[in-house]
């Protein structure tokens, strides 16, 4: 039951460069999404949040960018530094229940 | 800024065994969760805790788990007898209202049951 899936386990992006991390969802009744970073030995940390009202939220450095009509969503973060360097992960919710359904995550490395 | 703390980081049972996973939630924050990730896998839900009772739970979450909050600050997992299986990594949630800030995740506690 893959109802969050993010295809690709790893990406490898240059420091300065943008890195673009993509997810897919498959459930029409989620109306929040959200991104983590994770590093080893950490619990996952909060980055950014985007309510299926909207199809675009900025922070800093983080973008995301939703398309309700492709069930798809992106990670843009530019530029990239070095220590952006974790698994990110990408997760769903129902409003109702905010209950939060995971992705597998990918793992990015930024290169100096 | 505020944590949410988890004890012990790494627990090793022998199977059949009970274990209690420890949390303390950020002090304000009203919603509480339990989150495991089997190595390799992704981050599951198992449950849900509000006002003092489970508000929703996964299938995962069968009658060998249960959690409490023995008072106003402890959040606490229990796996009564533990199988193989439940060894993964755990972490506690907290949040306040509304979903714009997400949740915070404690650092988990990895459970290795042998």
């Amino acid at each position: 039951d893959q109802q969050v899936k993010q295809n690709s386990p790893s990406l490898s992006v240059q420091e300065g460069r943008i890195s673009i991390l993509n997810c897919d969802y498959t459930n029409s009744m989620f109306d929040y999404f959200l991104w983590y970073k994770k590093y080893p030995a950490e619990g996952p940390t909060f980055l950014i949040s985007i309510s299926s009202i909207k199809d675009k939220n900025e922070d800093g450095r983080f973008t995301v960018f939703l398309n309700k009509s492709a069930k798809h969503l992106s990670l843009h973060i530019v530029p990239s530094q070095p220590g952006d360097s974790a698994v990110y992960f990408c997760a769903a919710s129902v409003d109702t229940n905010y209950k939060l359904t995971f992705g597998k995550g990918t793992l990015l490395t930024v290169n100096p | 800024e505020p944590e949410v703390t988890q004890t012990p980081s790494h627990q090793v049972t022998q199977m059949g065994q009970e274990v209690i996973l420890r949390c303390v939630p950020i002090s304000n924050h009203l919603y509480f969760y339990w989150y495991r990730q089997i190595l390799g896998q992704k981050v599951e839900f198992l449950v849900s805790f509000y006002n003092n009772e489970i508000s929703e739970k996964s299938e995962i979450f069968d009658d060998q788990f249960s959690v409490e909050r023995p008072d106003g600050s402890n959040f606490t997992l229990k796996i009564r007898s533990t199988k193989l299986e439940d060894s993964a990594m755990y972490f506690c949630a907290s949040r306040g209202q509304g979903l714009g800030y997400g949740y915070t995740f404690g650092s988990g506690t990895r459970l290795t049951v042998v």
